[in-house]
């Protein structure tokens, strides 16, 4: 455990269904974010948090709707998605980034989403 | 576009120690050079990253060349489980637009063998 938690850990979805990922962190993290990965490509950023407040989209389509209700906790609410969207979603942690960016990020150990 | 260039794969014998290359030709002088690695249908974890000076903690060390042009990453005795794919990633060390991102490459994948 990472302290970073996922869930659920697999995810099969069909095209027309609305389902919701979910991440949660106790390490005392501010910052919050949602990763892509792809097979064959490597991790793309969607979505950051910063004290809640949303501060980078990655140019994601807006059938991804990420919600970050407190510092703990942040989602990913899926709907109408396409088979191309299969990955891994990775959710990952940080510290306040405050003016030095002095730090890592805490991984999660992903949900595999299938759609079909 | 990563700003890194690893090797794609390279292979270490368990208990020896691996050495692993990264050129950023390009970095500037306020950016950090940081190491992540995934082992397999994991999420990335935190290795190890530094500024200007060798760095080292209980998991690795980290050598950057005096130009900062290139560092390699050294797990001194590799395992089995170090297998994984190891990202070498540049990053602002000061907050700005995009900072935020972690940009990762394709990484090197090392293969420790009995």
């Amino acid at each position: 455990e990472t302290g970073v938690t996922q869930t659920p850990r697999h995810l099969v979805m069909g095209m027309t269904n609305k389902k919701s990922l979910k991440c949660e962190q106790h390490l005392g993290h501010n910052a919050m974010y949602w990763y892509k990965q792809s097979a064959k490509k490597p991790l793309e950023l969607m979505f950051v948090y910063n004290f809640k407040e949303q501060t980078e989209n990655n140019s994601v389509p807006s059938r991804f709707s990420p919600e970050c209700p407190n510092s703990s906790h942040l989602f990913l609410h899926l709907h109408t998605l396409q088979p191309e969207d299969s990955a891994l979603y990775l959710c990952a942690s940080s510290q306040d980034p405050g003016q030095y960016l002095n730090y890592g990020y805490t991984f999660g150990s992903g949900t595999r989403l299938t759609v079909v | 576009d990563a700003k890194t260039t690893q090797p794609p794969s390279m292979d270490c014998a368990e208990g020896r120690a691996a050495n692993l290359p990264c050129n950023h030709s390009t970095i500037s002088g306020n950016e950090y050079v940081y190491w992540y690695r995934q082992i397999h249908s994991q999420g990335p974890q935190y290795i190890i990253h530094g500024l200007k000076n060798n760095e080292t903690n209980e998991m690795a060390s980290l050598i950057i060349t005096e130009d900062r042009k290139s560092s390699t990453l050294i797990l001194p005795h590799a395992t089995l489980r170090d297998t994984a794919v190891y990202y070498c990633i540049v990053r602002p060390a000061y907050s700005g637009a995009g900072s935020y991102q972690l940009t990762f490459g394709k990484g090197t994948k090392l293969s420790v063998i009995p």
